[in-house]
């Protein structure tokens, strides 16, 4: 079984500039979840979708992040523009609502420069 | 709103020791609890999950333990090895559209 696929894995921007991240939960995985981990923190819920419908979406800055999964399978995060205190690593992960548990992709390491 | 809390925010042992990490939660209501490990640099490793229903779920050298009444979990690990260093994470669930938040971690260093 494949596992949550991430991409690019790392990326360097300047700040003001726009970036995109994208993620491809296993397959049949109903919920989708962006989280945000800043050095030396625990990981911060961003958004998360149940199919393509957005469940919880309260701690994801609004005016400069956005997010969207439009067939209900892989999503995109975009950041514009983007801001020094972006930088951090952005992770991915996709859970079988039935079953529990949460499964994270290898992650994308930001950093704004 | 849940609160999750682990401590020690940083343990070092010697190879071989026994050890004990806890995680501790605000609201008992809980859907289910996972363990996590993550290496410098890396995503997240599933350890453990631990359904609401459960007093316990054990994985080679690890060993969970949920107590919802008292807001608890500890993540047990036998004969601690060198591999074993990394950064440990407990996740509690919330509800069926399983709402997730995580602990700040405990950085856990094995010493040879």
């Amino acid at each position: 079984e494949a596992g949550v696929a991430q991409s690019p894995r790392y990326k360097i921007i300047e700040k003001r500039q726009s970036v995109a991240f994208w993620c491809n939960p296993i397959s049949g995985h109903a919920t989708l979840y962006w989280y945000q981990q800043i050095l030396g923190q625990g990981p911060k819920l961003l958004i998360q979708f149940q199919n393509n419908g957005v469940v919880d979406d309260s701690q994801l800055p609004k005016d400069r992040f956005s997010a969207e999964r439009l067939k209900g399978v892989d999503s995109t995060l975009k950041i514009q523009p983007a801001k020094l205190e972006d930088s951090a690593v952005y992770l991915c992960a996709s859970s079988l609502v039935e079953r529990g548990g949460l499964f994270f992709g290898p992650g994308t390491r930001l950093t704004v420069l | 709103k849940q609160e999750v809390t682990q401590i020690p925010a940083a343990l070092s042992v010697p190879e071989g020791e026994n050890l004990v990490l806890n995680c501790s939660f605000t609201d008992s209501a809980i859907y289910n609890l996972q363990w996590f490990r993550q290496d410098p640099g890396k995503g997240l490793t599933s350890l453990l999950l631990i359904q609401s229903s459960q007093r316990e779920q054990t994985s080679g050298r690890l060993n969970a333990s949920l107590d919802k009444s008292s807001g608890r979990s500890t993540l047990y690990i036998a004969a601690s090895q060198p591999g074993d260093s990394a950064t440990y994470l407990c996740a509690v669930h919330m509800g069926s559209y399983q709402k997730v938040t995580f602990g700040t971690g405990t950085k856990l260093q094995v010493i040879p």
